[in-house]
């Protein structure tokens, strides 16, 4: 079982639907990544967050560092957030390492 | 532009080459990382290179070298590699500690397929 893992593993919505995404760990952490991957390749750093709530947008993300869950949701969904995204934590006493999940494919059709 | 520079883009090398990945931030940041992306697997730490600490994942084969002349600067050098080392290597940087620590910032990663 990895340590951190992302459900759904692949999410189709229609435009202008809520969409969101899971993220449950197994480790302790200091923090938690929500990245963005386009086809292309390039990431793209979302939210870094040890505690509570961070709003950027139409992106919301959420943590519960007791119950080790993570979510990432996005409100009024675009066909341009079709993208792979990715929750990656960092294990607590290691600054630099980072553990990923296997990401969640997301299609917003228009 | 995130201000990570990635080149080449795309490689193709055969089993005997020798190669090298190029990346450069232009960020001030004091952390510089390779990652692996395999199909259908989740993103691998390959190197770290910080102010702190050097951390190379043990996993990662001989036939890949990492270099880091300075701050901005990181290469991985690549020598006799395998078909199944074929995938997109990621570069990132970040900045740290103190506040702001931690935000990762990638390029837009090198294709790499080995014939």
């Amino acid at each position: 079982k990895n340590e951190v893992e992302q459900s759904p593993q692949n999410l189709t919505a229609q435009e202008g639907e809520f969409i969101t995404i899971n993220c449950s760990y197994s480790v302790g952490i200091s923090a938690l990544h929500w990245l963005q991957q386009h086809p292309g390749g390039g990431i793209v750093s979302l939210f870094m967050l040890s505690s509570g709530k961070k709003k950027h947008g139409r992106l919301i993300a959420t943590i519960n560092i007791q119950e080790k869950h993570s979510s990432l949701h996005i409100t009024a969904s675009h066909p341009r957030d079709s993208a792979v995204y990715i929750c990656a934590v960092i294990r607590s006493g290691s600054a630099r390492q980072l553990t990923f999940g296997s990401g969640t494919q997301l299609t917003v059709l228009p | 532009e995130t201000g990570v520079t990635q080149t080449p883009r795309h490689l193709v090398m055969g089993m005997t080459n020798k190669k090298s990945l190029k990346c450069e931030q232009h960020l001030g940041h004091n952390a510089m990382y390779w990652y692996k992306q395999s199909a259908k697997k989740p993103l691998e730490l390959m190197f770290v290179y910080s102010l702190e600490e050097r951390v190379e994942n043990n996993s990662v084969p001989s036939r890949f070298s990492p270099e880091c002349p300075n701050s901005s600067h990181l290469f991985l050098h690549l020598h006799t590699l395998q078909p199944e080392d074929s995938a997109l290597y990621l570069c990132a940087s970040s900045q740290g500690p103190g506040r702001g620590a931690g935000e990762l910032f990638f390029g837009e990663g090198s294709r790499l397929t080995v014939l």
